[in-house]
């Protein structure tokens, strides 16, 4: 079975800070690992994805996250936030074969402050 | 950028009453999800559908549950008889078949009063 672990269930942070958002996982498989934010009364939209190759991922919006496969990890990092970063983190994790359901963290707040 | 369309954004029903929610996934799409989020709490996966049949469902995906494909572009979900734990924002989701992105929903809000 898997399961994602999101440490922090709410993030503050002052503009143009930088943050980091974390995220474990677990499984006894090969995975895929995503990063989704949800804006308020919006959808799930995709930050960014890995699936192989290079542990580094950028993604939109100026994110990027590590892959650590050592330490299960996968957390998420922006350099600089702005306030319309504030928005609720969803770190997933998905088996790399079969239908590919993902199994989502409970989220991260992510509240940035002027 | 191409988008899955739910539809209403909103219900309310009353307990015990059937809900169909709607969903059109994008269009050269294979695989279909539902995935609900309870307030408060983590995104939660319910059933995947390939093929004209369920692939994988949860615990939470029981006899109340049905999902349906009926013409081709409309994926639907089907409670039966909503109980008040049905509460829950329901996500519709798809991806082709050689991309792993899944396409999410805005959602429909389902209130059970």
């Amino acid at each position: 079975a898997q399961s994602v672990t999101q440490l922090d269930s709410q993030v503050p942070v002052f503009e143009e800070a930088p943050v980091e958002l974390r995220c474990n996982y677990s499984s006894s498989v090969s995975v895929y690992l995503f990063w989704y934010v949800q804006y308020p009364n919006q959808g799930l939209q995709l930050l960014l994805k890995y699936l192989s190759g290079s542990t580094l991922v950028k993604g939109i919006n100026g994110f990027e996250a590590e892959f650590n496969k050592s330490q299960t990890s996968f957390h998420l990092r922006k350099p600089s936030v702005h306030i319309s970063d504030t928005a609720e983190y969803f770190c997933a994790v998905s088996s790399s074969g079969g239908y590919n359901k993902l199994i989502f963290g409970a989220g991260t707040r992510l509240a940035v402050h002027p | 950028e191409p988008e899955v369309t739910q539809t209403p954004s909103h219900q309310v029903t009353q307990m015990g009453q059937e809900v169909i929610l709607r969903c059109v996934p994008i269009s050269n799409h294979l695989y279909f999800y539902w995935y609900r989020q309870i307030l408060g709490q983590k995104v939660e996966f319910l059933v995947s559908f390939y093929n004209n049949e369920i692939s994988e469902k949860s615990e939470i995906f029981d006899d109340q549950f049905s999902v349906e494909r009926p013409d081709g572009s409309n994926f639907t979900l089907k409670i039966r008889s909503t109980k008040l734990e049905d509460s829950a924002m329901y996500f519709c989701a798809s991806r082709a078949a050689t991309n792993e992105k899944l396409f999410f929903g805005s959602g429909t809000q389902l209130s059970v009063l």
